[in-house]
């Protein structure tokens, strides 16, 4: 099993809708977690941190699941400029951060 | 200011060949780290830097060689490259080694034949 797996999608909705993904990890050890988005041919850059009480940026929720060891991201009122991939990262007490390989998401008209 | 600053961003090169790509960052940061991503879009870190001192060294071949001349520095060199060295190499940074905001550049884009 994969340390840190998700859907690589892609995920094709149309503008103004929700979209979820979910990741999951296998080390019960990690401590920190995160969403990074990833534009074609571009470097990845950090879209929010994820908190156990979940957290919301916008129009971005995050949460995250302990006991299910699973972290989601959840997209409302999509938008044209979201399309990109989605990379979740887990990080554990060795502060190696560890990439899931990303769920790709498209956003059409 | 680009904070995290990688050269070349495009390499085509043959098998066999030596090649450098070279990185900087003006943000000040401790550590730093190369990573690749493979045409499946895994992201892999290779090794890490703290202070010029190596503290994360993955399974890589040792035809990697990384090399810290100061803490704003961190080159990659590869020797007798293989046609599975294809792959886009990113440089990154965080202020330290627990820094959870990972900065990175633009990546290289290294194409072997």
């Amino acid at each position: 099993r994969k340390e840190v797996e998700q859907d690589p999608g892609p995920f094709n909705v149309p503008e103004g809708a929700t979209v979820a993904f979910n990741c999951t990890y296998s080390n019960s050890a990690s401590q920190s977690f995160f969403w990074y988005r990833q534009d074609c041919r571009k470097e990845p850059k950090l879209l929010m941190s994820v908190y156990s009480s979940g957290n919301e940026d916008g129009r971005f929720t995050a949460q995250l699941n302990r006991a299910s060891q699973y972290i989601s991201l959840l997209i409302r009122d999509s938008k044209l400029s979201d399309s990109a991939t989605y990379l979740c990262v887990v990080k554990g007490g060795s502060y190696i951060p560890t990439f899931g390989r990303g769920t790709s998401l498209i956003v059409h008209p | 200011d680009t904070a995290v600053s990688q050269t070349p961003k495009y390499l085509v090169t043959q098998m066999g060949n030596d090649k450098s790509i070279k990185c900087e960052q003006n943000l000040g940061h401790d550590t730093m780290y190369w990573y690749k991503q493979d045409s499946k879009k895994f992201l892999k870190i290779m090794f890490s830097y703290n202070n010029k001192e190596l503290i994360i060294n993955e399974t890589v071949p040792n035809r990697f060689s990384p090399k810290s001349p100061d803490k704003a520095h961190l080159n990659l060199h590869i020797n007798s490259l293989e046609l599975g060295d294809s792959a886009v190499y990113f440089c990154a940074s965080t202020p330290d080694t627990r820094g959870n905001t990972i900065y990175f550049g633009e990546g290289s884009w290294l194409t072997v034949v």
